[in-house]
């Protein structure tokens, strides 16, 4: 089955870190360039990061840029995404996404409060 | 960055009506030297994932309904849903991905007069 898989959200405080992952399944992950794009409570949808099939090339919101990385192991076909110095603004749900965004996981919600 | 920018915010159709969506770009989204505008459409029901309709500005993606139409060049960008139906309800958000930073536009919710 074609699916994406998030896990890894909770609750931390500000300034703590977390590290979400994606588990693909379905198809070749490889080929693919993979997204994280997240959606703060009764909000739209925040494109956050990408990063190539590869690995080799990444991209970042402003917003997140520095605090940040996303990562992918191709031979395990999940992806990552360390974050750190979390603050409130950044409590969502974090999906991840493929290619051209046809293929979304279901989310995994990530809450940053004292 | 690009902004992205949809009218109106909400509307409330009939049954069996049309709704129109639109969504303008703060720069044009038509790269020349393939003629592909690079503006895509999703639709995100309550406690769902968005799902991905229109890409390339026009081409449905598959399964859609063909009740689904995008339509729009440059800046300008419209989806139109036809006939609408019960299951149709939901947030529409266009997104640009002609450069980093992707960006979404604010959403339009489309409910049932």
């Amino acid at each position: 089955e074609v699916q994406l898989v998030e896990s890894g959200g909770g609750v931390v405080q500000p300034g703590g870190s977390l590290r979400l992952s994606c588990a693909a399944s379905g198809f070749t992950f490889s080929d693919y360039a993979m997204h994280w794009v997240r959606q703060a409570p009764g909000k739209g949808l925040e494109w956050v990061s990408l990063i190539t099939g590869d690995g080799n090339g990444t991209h970042y919101a402003v917003s997140v840029k520095g605090r940040f990385i996303v990562s992918r192991d191709n031979t395990k076909n999940s992806l990552y995404l360390q974050m750190s110095d979390l603050r409130t603004e950044d409590t969502a749900l974090y999906y991840c996404t493929k290619d051209i965004m046809q293929l979304w996981g279901q989310g995994t919600r990530v809450a940053v409060s004292s | 960055d690009i902004v992205m920018t949809q009218s109106p915010d909400s509307l409330a159709v009939s049954l069996g009506e049309r709704a129109t969506i639109n969504c303008q770009s703060s720069h044009s989204l038509l790269y020349g030297s393939n003629s592909k505008n690079y503006l895509a459409w999703y639709q995100q029901k309550p406690g769902q994932p968005p799902k991905l309709l229109i890409y390339w500005a026009s081409t449905r993606d598959s399964g859609v309904p063909d009740r689904f139409s995008g339509s729009g060049s440059g800046t300008d960008f419209t989806l139109t849903i036809n006939n609408l139906q019960a299951e149709d309800v939901a947030v529409y958000y266009c997104k640009q991905y002609f450069s980093i930073p992707l960006t979404f536009g604010g959403g339009t919710k489309v409910e049932i007069k």
